[in-house]
């Protein structure tokens, strides 16, 4: 049974700097991951999804890696800024030929100004 | 193209009543999910959906809960006689194609959020 777990449960940094987001993943037979982010009362909007022959994905001040053979996968965002505080998820396929998703805890992330 | 509707955005019942939650995917997606997400827990699979088909509905609870994905109009997602621990973020996604090596990203709607009182 897929399990993903994402660390930390909650993060606070300063505007401005970078940081890092941790997904980890208990089956490597994955064929995607994909990092949503979720405002507090909102849905969920798809940041990236990395194929499982690609190792990064990168979208404007965002990164994501994927080692699958770890099992694990990084957010990273670049020159934070308050716009960015939000619930960050990352979630797996079930088992291949399915998308029902597996989804992390997430990890609150603060932006202070 | 619009994104993944949902409707109603907010849902309150009372115990013993019944909720109807509903999905339309995003234009040219055959292919929906629903999920749960109860308080301050994460989101979890219920069940998927092709049109005219149940394809997985093992995330689904055994009793009151129910599914359909017609051939015209939207996905339901139906409870009955709901109960206080029904009370979640009910959360549709959509997809247009299913495994293989397509492009399979998941987009999902603003959420129904049900209050049962």
């Amino acid at each position: 049974k897929q399990e993903v777990t994402q660390i930390p449960a909650a993060l606070s940094v300063p505007e401005g700097e970078n940081l890092v987001l941790n997904c980890s993943f208990t089956d490597s037979a994955i064929y995607n991951l994909q990092w949503f982010r979720q405002d507090p009362g909102k849905g969920l909007t798809s940041l990236l999804l990395i194929q499982s022959s690609q190792r990064e994905q990168t979208s404007g001040r965002l990164n994501a890696s994927l080692d699958k053979s770890s099992g694990r996968s990084t957010l990273y965002i670049a020159a934070s800024q308050p716009g960015d505080s939000a619930t960050y998820l990352c979630a797996v396929p079930t088992f291949f030929g399915n998308e029902k998703l597996t989804f992390g805890t997430g990890t609150r992330l603060t932006i202070i100004p | 193209n619009a994104g993944v509707m949902q409707n109603p955005r907010h849902l309150v019942r009372r115990r013993g009543q019944e909720a109807r939650l509903r999905c339309s995917p995003m234009k040219g997606h055959s292919h929906v999910y629903w999920y749960r997400q109860l308080p301050e827990e994460g989101l979890k699979f219920m069940v998927y959906l092709q049109k005219e088909n149940i394809i997985d509905e093992s995330g689904m609870p055994k009793e009151r809960f129910s599914a359909e994905f017609p051939k015209e109009g939207p996905s339901i997602l139906r409870i009955q006689q709901v109960v206080r621990g029904d009370s979640a973020a009910y959360f549709c996604a959509s997809s247009i194609s299913t495994g293989g090596t397509t492009n399979t990203e998941a987009f999902f709607g603003q959420g129904t959020r049900l209050t049962v009182v």
